[in-house]
């Protein structure tokens, strides 16, 4: 049972040219959603979130469009840097007080050729 | 800037043994979690912690898994009896009491082979 899809397990992408990494979800319950980074040996690092009340959030580079009626978000890079190549998660949480339990989705791996 | 430490970075252990693996969450938070990668699949939840209890548990956290928090600064993860598809790498987090939307701040991982 995926609630958190990301349907492509990868993207490459010249530097400088903007990044568009998709997610999709299920579960109407979730209230905000989450980006993280992940490098090889490291664990994941959070990058961007956005409530479902909003529908755009953005943080220099990064931002982050929610479509609540197609249950779909992205997240877009520009302009893309080679140092961004690692793998993006999408991540949901359905929050209960200050714990909130995060569903990832699996991933999309993002290339920067320079 | 404050991060969440893991020992030991990599564990190999023989089936049926036990594990346990380590984690130094940031100091002022409250909210710890235990999440584990498959290799090649996603990143999973297995559990919560606060106030010294489990706050939710998934379905993969069966009676074999536990954590403790058994001195106000390590939080451990123990497996008894390791199965072969226990092999993954293991995540802890934590996090602030508001900070939903901030995200967790995660460890770099334990990567546990079971043998």
């Amino acid at each position: 049972d995926q609630q958190v899809k990301q349907n492509s397990p990868s993207l490459s992408v010249q530097e400088g040219r903007i990044s568009i990494l998709n997610c999709d979800y299920t579960n109407s319950m979730f209230d905000y959603f989450l980006w993280y980074k992940k490098y090889p040996a490291e664990g994941p690092t959070f990058l961007i979130s956005i409530s479902s009340i909003k529908d755009k959030n953005e943080d220099g580079r990064f931002t982050v469009f929610l479509n609540k009626s197609a249950k779909h978000l992205s997240l877009h890079i520009v302009p893309s840097q080679p140092g961004d190549s690692a793998v993006y998660f999408c991540a949901a949480s359905e929050g209960q007080g200050g714990s909130e339990k995060l569903v990832f989705g699996k991933g999309t791996k993002l290339t920067v050729n320079p | 800037e404050p991060e969440v430490t893991q020992t030991p970075s990599h564990q190999v252990t023989q089936m049926g043994q036990e594990v346990i693996l380590r984690c130094v969450p940031i100091s002022n938070h409250l909210y710890f979690y235990w999440y584990r990668q498959i290799l090649g699949q996603k990143v999973e939840f297995l559990v919560s912690f606060y106030n010294n209890e489990i706050s939710e548990k998934s379905e993969i956290f069966d009676d074999r898994f536990s954590v403790e928090r058994p001195d106000g600064s390590n939080f451990t993860l123990k497996i008894r009896s390791t199965k072969l598809e226990d092999s993954a790498m293991y995540f802890c987090a934590s996090s602030g009491l508001w900070e939903r939307g901030l995200g967790y701040t995660f460890g770099s991982g334990t990567r546990l082979t079971v043998v």
